[in-house]
């Protein structure tokens, strides 16, 4: 199994440009969500999903869009790219079965630069 | 925004000594919480996944007890090793499914 595949692993941006993350899991995994991780910040929530269809904000949604339109898929995307979106972005995604609370199983991460 | 605190940030501790570090969540509405070791240049790993006020789980050399009712879990590591070196994560998870994450304790281990 691959698990949870982030792409790119790395990315440069300019200002005002637009971007998808893509996030793919082959592990039928019903929650699928994005973290941003900063320096001294821990890693925060930025859009998260229960399913296909259905999707939520987390701490830090301002100037991302999500969507979920099968299980395996949940891309992000940078509308219009400012330096402070300037992060490494982690996709995760874990079973629903048993109950919430499952383990959360993390793609290798997008470093991304605004310039 | 729920206040998920770990402490110490950082830790150095000789190899083969034990060490514990602290989780401290919000105890209202606790719904479960969680232990990930994350190693530089890679991505987080599930160490423990703790539901019960009185939990205690283990690992190897590593365990983990839970207290809901004050809003706490402390991680052991019992005769550290090199390989323990990480950035140990705790996160916490409240009715409606959002993980609120920790800023992480920094181990490093001396050899």
């Amino acid at each position: 199994n691959a698990g949870v595949t982030q792409t790119p692993k790395f990315q440069v941006l300019k200002t005002g440009q637009s971007m998808t993350l893509q996030c793919a899991q082959d592990m039928n995994h019903e929650y699928m969500s994005w973290y941003r991780q900063d320096p001294g910040m821990g890693l925060r929530l930025i859009h998260y999903s229960v399913g296909a269809g259905i999707t939520d904000q987390g701490e830090v949604p301002n100037g991302y869009n999500v969507s979920r339109s099968t299980t395996e898929d949940f891309p992000l995307r940078l509308l219009s790219a400012a330096p402070s979106q300037t992060s490494v972005y982690f996709c995760a995604s874990s079973s629903r079965q048993g109950g919430l609370g499952q383990p959360q199983h993390f793609g290798d991460g997008t470093r991304l630069s605004i310039l | 925004i729920l206040n998920v605190e770990q402490s110490p940030q950082s830790l150095h501790v000789q190899e083969g000594d034990s060490t514990n570090f602290t989780c401290s969540f919000p105890s209202s509405n606790f719904y479960a919480l969680h232990w990930y070791r994350w190693e530089t240049a890679k991505s987080p790993e599930a160490l423990f996944v703790m539901t019960l006020n009185g939990d205690e789980k283990k690992k190897g050399r590593i365990s983990a007890t839970l207290n809901t009712k004050e809003g706490y879990s402390y991680l052991y590591i019992k005769g550290s090793q090199p390989e323990d070196s990480a950035t140990y994560l705790c996160a916490f998870i409240f009715g409606n499914e959002k993980l609120t994450f920790g800023t992480g304790t920094r181990l490093t281990i001396i050899p």
